[in-house]
């Protein structure tokens, strides 16, 4: 399995507090992704990584913002945190060379905003 | 922009009998590839099968294939020999060679295997 952590798994927040969670990995992998996970939705890209300070936006980036300041770390922050927020999300990475065309996936935060 | 669609949110199996999930998408590009994860519920991602978009020849991976139909851009997935371990949300993917935005994922469909 691949080295992704992610942090904390669980979560419950109020709306308008800040929210960080935070994705490790051990792989050294380049690109690194945070998906939200909603019912009828499949995954939807919130923002990625092509390498460190390197960040783009992604299908539903409103209300997120990411920052990676070393290769290892991926941090996705809710600066007001919605109920419209309360998902499942997912940190993802991948390579170059032969890994280059596949995802690996860490365990998931469940996100919960009263 | 890409699309990918499946059509059965949900379907049922027997144990041991076979089960064809459906996948379809959309794109203008000509080099992608297209992907089956599962979702057991563990909630893990786990890759079940890849196929790139060049070769002919469909992917196997032990119990599953993929049938691929490149100009109907179709791509089903069949497990065989279904096991009560198969029962999970199987989404499909598809990707092309930049990153990003270009890696989409369909709604899933949730699959139970019965005993």
């Amino acid at each position: 399995d691949a080295g992704i952590t992610q942090s904390p798994r669980h979560k419950v927040t109020e709306t308008g507090t800040p929210v960080t969670l935070r994705c490790h990995q051990t792989e050294n992998h380049r690109y690194m992704y945070w998906y939200r996970q909603d019912p009828g939705h499949g995954l939807r890209l919130i923002h990625y990584s092509y390498g460190v300070k390197d960040t783009d936006k992604g299908e539903v980036s409103d209300g997120y913002s990411v920052s990676r300041s070393k290769t290892e770390d991926f941090l996705l922050t809710l600066e007001s945190a919605t109920s419209s927020q309360t998902s499942v999300y997912f940190c993802a990475i991948s390579g170059e060379g032969v890994s280059y065309n596949e995802q690996f996936f860490g365990p998931g935060t469940r996100l919960t905003v009263l | 922009a890409q699309t990918v669609t499946q059509s059965q949110p949900e379907m049922s199996v027997q144990e041991a009998e076979t089960v064809t999930l459906s996948c379809t998408y959309d794109t203008s590009e000509s080099n992608y590839y297209l992907f089956w994860y599962k979702q057991p519920p563990s909630r893990q991602m786990i890759l079940v099968i890849r196929q790139e978009a060049y070769k002919q020849q469909n992917a196997t991976e032990n119990r599953f294939s993929v049938n691929f139909q490149k100009a109907a851009k179709s791509f089903s997935l069949k497990i065989s020999d279904s096991q009560l371990g198969d029962t999970a949300m199987y989404f499909c993917a598809f990707m092309t060679h930049n990153y990003g935005q270009n890696f989409v994922f369909g709604p899933g469909t949730r699959l139970s295997v019965l005993p």
